[in-house]
């Protein structure tokens, strides 16, 4: 059962322009959210995070959007630089004192030179 | 680089072999947690452990089983490996036990298991 969901597996853009990277969760007990970046035989690198009392997140080129009612969480960045081309996969953890993050199963955002 | 160490890099062994993967966490953390990425998975929560002591768990097999030593370096143990075995395993650490999770946590390189 994917209670976190990435539904695009891939995304191209050129650089410069808005990437949106999209994620769905389905369970309501979440109450903190993270993007993470993945390079290609590296681990995973945190990137961004958002709780749930905030509806958004700015970190430089990034940006992250949570819509709580729609149970959906974006992350934009802007502008996009072939340097951001990697899997992106979003997170969500809830309740205090459980440590596991549900994790979606990622999106290849490829920045056009 | 995250400071997290994990060995080996790379693993191929046959169906119904046990395996050990390794994981050293960065100086000052004392949360482990394990993880397995499969083909067109996402990164799948296994176990955490927290200086010493086994604190949450998620979708670990039976045949799989992990502990975490007195000097916080932590073994995830495979057994009766099957195909489907065959995946990323990533170790991930940080300080503290509960929230915060994002910034604090830090993942290995991970070990590609291969089974055959």
């Amino acid at each position: 059962d994917q209670q976190v969901k990435q539904n695009s597996p891939s995304l191209s853009v050129q650089e410069g322009r808005i990437s949106i990277l999209n994620c769905d969760y389905t369970n309501s007990m979440f109450d903190y959210f993270l993007w993470y970046k993945k390079y290609p035989a590296e681990g995973p690198t945190f990137l961004i995070s958002i709780s749930s009392i905030k509806d958004k997140n700015e970190d430089g080129r990034f940006t992250v959007f949570l819509n709580k009612s729609a149970k959906h969480l974006s992350l934009h960045i802007v502008p996009s630089q072939p340097g951001d081309s990697a899997v992106y996969f979003c997170a969500a953890s809830g309740q205090t004192g459980a440590n596991n993050l549900f994790f979606g199963t990622g999106t290849r955002l490829t920045v056009i030179p | 680089d995250s400071g997290v160490t994990q060995t080996p890099k790379h693993l191929i062994t046959a169906t119904g072999q046990r395996v050990t993967l390794r994981c050293s966490p960065r100086s000052g953390d004392l949360s482990v947690y394990w993880y397995q990425q499969s083909l067109d998975q996402g990164l799948q929560f296994l176990i955490q452990y927290y200086n010493g002591e086994e604190r949450a768990k998620g979708n670990i097999l039976e045949r799989f089983s992990a502990q975490q030593f007195p000097d916080l370096h932590s073994e995830l143990n495979l057994s009766s490996l099957e195909l489907g075995d065959s995946a990323l395993y990533f170790c991930a650490s940080s300080r503290h036990i509960t929230g915060g999770f994002g910034a604090e946590a830090f993942f290995g390189q991970g070990t590609r298991l291969t089974v055959v």
